[in-house]
């Protein structure tokens, strides 16, 4: 069990939906990330919170967006869904991003699947 | 450009050998670190070691080892004595650090490792 908790673990939505992937990092940690992986494109890096602040972006399509609130828990809100959109989506938390040696510990990932 | 490199889509062995995974890093960075992960599955990404770039000494976790050659630019991953458990998706990852350093990790694009009983 990394300590990194996301919900929902598996969701099956139709195209043109809105969902929102929720997640909890690891106690005491401050940076969340996410990271979309698919079999064509492999594991992409979508985007970076710091306490609360956007300290980095990845390969985010302007349908999905991203917050981490004061608590620290993050949401990934993907919308107008599209089949392509079918992936594993996963969260990542770790203490100081300034820092090389801080390990990312990823949670357990929420299986998207659009029909 | 940041890139890391695995050059193995499947490997097999053989319970209770050993096994390495390669891994190439390209990065015009000092200061990084190298990560690997284990990926079953059931789809978790696990981790399993870590690397500095200013580390002298190879990174070991249990029957998990680096073999670090930093003027090669390699980071390979030794599994001693391997189980049956260990058959799953490897990834070597890069976590670039200087004034590019956001935090991120930059991903291989796997190996898949089968262990036959």
């Amino acid at each position: 069990d990394s300590g990194v908790t996301q919900t929902p673990k598996h969701l099956i939505t139709a195209t043109g939906q809105r969902v929102t992937l929720r997640c909890s990092p690891r106690s005491g940690d401050l940076s969340v990330y996410w990271y979309q992986q698919s079999l064509d494109q492999g594991l992409q890096f979508l985007i970076q919170y710091y306490n609360g602040e956007e300290r980095a972006k990845g390969n985010i399509l302007e349908r999905f967006s991203a917050q981490q609130f004061p608590d620290l828990h993050s949401e990934l809100n993907l919308s107008s869904l599209e089949l392509g959109d079918s992936a594993l989506y996963f969260c990542a938390s770790s203490v100081d991003p300034h820092r090389t040696e801080n390990t990312i510990y990823f949670g357990e990932g929420s299986w998207l699947t659009v029909v | 450009a940041q890139k890391i490199t695995q050059t193995q889509p499947g490997m097999f062995v053989q319970e209770k050998e050993a096994v390495t995974l390669d891994c190439t890093y390209d990065t015009s960075d000092q200061s990084y670190g190298l990560f690997w992960y284990k990926q079953p599955s059931s789809g978790e990404m696990i981790f399993l070691i870590y690397q500095g770039s200013y580390d002298e000494q190879n990174a070991t976790e249990g029957r998990y080892s680096l073999n670090f050659q930093k003027a090669r630019k390699s980071a390979n991953l030794v599994i001693s004595a391997s189980q049956l458990g260990d058959s799953a998706m490897y990834f070597c990852a890069m976590r670039p650090g200087g004034s590019s350093n956001t935090g991120k990790l930059i991903f291989g694009q796997g190996t898949t490792l089968q262990v036959k009983p």
